[in-house]
């Protein structure tokens, strides 16, 4: 199994430029999360899903959209991308309720993203 | 707002020590918390995790506890080795913001020298 795929690696972008990131899990996991990690202010939710069709805001959603057509995928779109939106990207996903309470999420290795 | 704390600053210590590291919270009543190891450049692994009706959870050399009264949690780790050098992650889950949202603190770095 591959896990949680996450591409790309490393992207830099102009202000203004739209771009995915690409997350993909092989695991057949239910719920499905995209975390950014910001030096000193730990990971903040910034959307998830339950389900294929089922997507909700996190903590800090604007300027992010996301779909859920797939189980397998959870790709996160950034409209129009602004230099606050550096950061490094996690996407993450667990099995369930009962899965997530005892085994957490399984990370991908994570996008670190430019903007300037 | 929900807030978790962890030590900012890095903690060092030296091989063969138990290193303890502290997560606070405020203004949330979880239903468990866990703990994550991260490494440079990588994302969090899951460790460990504790429900809210638990006191004490051991795993190999890693223990946590749980006090909902003081809203803390503790993780240790005894006999500790150069390759427990990470930053580790604690987040909160359940109880008004649901199962699936899990809420993390910033980390501590932790450094064992030999």
């Amino acid at each position: 199994n591959a896990g949680v795929t996450q591409t790309p690696k490393f992207q830099v972008l102009k202000t203004g430029q739209s771009m995915t990131l690409q997350c993909a899990q092989d695991m057949n996991h239910e719920y499905m999360s995209w975390y950014r990690q910001d030096p000193g202010m730990g990971l903040r939710l910034i959307h998830y899903s339950v389900g294929a069709g089922i997507t909700d805001q996190g903590e800090v959603p604007n300027g992010y959209n996301v779909s859920r057509s797939t189980t397998e995928d959870f790709p996160l779109r950034l409209l129009s991308a602004a230099p606050s939106q550096t950061s490094v990207y996690f996407c993450a996903s667990s099995l369930g309720d009962s899965w997530l309470a005892n085994y957490g999420y399984t990370f991908g290795s994570g996008t670190r993203l430019t903007v300037v | 707002s929900q807030k978790i704390e962890q030590n900012s600053e890095a903690l060092n210590i030296q091989e063969g020590k138990t290193a303890t590291l502290t997560c606070n919270y405020t203004n949330y009543s979880p239903a468990y918390l866990q703990w994550y190891r991260q490494d440079p450049g990588r994302g969090p692994v899951f460790l460990l995790l504790i429900r809210e009706n638990e006191k004490e959870k051991r795993k190999e050399r890693l223990k946590v506890t749980f006090d909902t009264t003081l809203k803390q949690s503790l993780f240790h780790i005894t006999a500790s080795q150069p390759a427990d050098s990470a930053t580790y992650l604690c987040a909160l889950a359940g109880g008004s913001g649901g199962y699936n949202k899990l809420i993390f603190g910033a980390g501590t770095r932790l450094a064992v020298h030999p």
